[in-house]
């Protein structure tokens, strides 16, 4: 099994530029939630899914949108960058609500 | 809402120099508390869950306990290869801003 994958590893934009963080994962996973990760700040939710068609707002859900049409994939999706979109982005999943999460390796985004 | 908080932020500790790093939390009926292990660059890795107050887990040089309102994770000797940023978190995906763990031989 690979896990949990994201792509790309590193990504820059300028700012207004439209992109989308890529995350799969192989092992059956119902649950799945991006976080985005700053210097000093944690790891915070962006959004999360509890299965196909079904998702909701995290913590910091504005300026970025999300789809679940299979359960292999959850992708993120950045409309408008804005500098403060810089951070590392982190992709999860769980097999149960509120179970231990397995993350990939994450995205570095710098937005210009 | 939840609520996950670490101490200290960072810790610099001698080869072999025990310690121990603290999760306090502020939830609504826990169901568990998780402890990950985040290595420079690379996504967090899974450690320990920990249901019930009163309940330890061990792996190698780390022991995790769980109270009423708070967590600690136990390092025994540590190695320079223990030095990681150490997070916690529960189940309602909040996490703590972690410890950043520096272990000097």
């Amino acid at each position: 099994n690979a896990g949990v994958t994201q792509t790309p590893k590193f990504q820059v934009l300028k700012t207004g530029q439209s992109m989308t963080l890529q995350c799969a994962q192989d092992m059956n996973h119902e649950y799945m939630s991006w976080y985005r990760q700053d210097p000093g700040m944690g790891l915070r939710l962006i959004h999360y899914s509890v299965g196909a068609g079904i998702t909701d707002q995290g913590e910091v859900p504005n300026g970025y949108n999300v789809s679940r049409s299979t359960t292999e994939d959850f992708p993120l999706r950045l409309l408008s960058a804005a500098p403060s979109q810089t951070s590392v982005y982190f992709c999860a999943s769980t097999r149960r609500q509120g179970g231990t999460q397995y993350f990939g390796p994450g995205t570095r985004l710098t937005v210009l | 809402e939840d609520q996950v908080t670490q101490s200290p932020e960072a810790l610099r500790l001698q080869e072999g120099e025990s310690s121990s790093l603290n999760c306090s939390y502020t939830v609504s009926g826990l169901r568990g508390l998780f402890w990950y292990r985040q290595d420079p660059g690379k996504g967090p890795e899974f450690l320990f869950t920990l249901y019930s107050a009163g309940e330890e887990k061990e792996k190698e040089r780390l022991k995790a306990t769980l109270t009423k309102k708070e967590s600690f994770l136990h390092i025994t000797a540590p190695k320079p290869e223990d030095s990681a940023t150490y997070l916690c978190a529960v189940p309602t995906l909040t996490f703590g801003k972690g410890t950043m763990l520096l272990v000097s031989p």
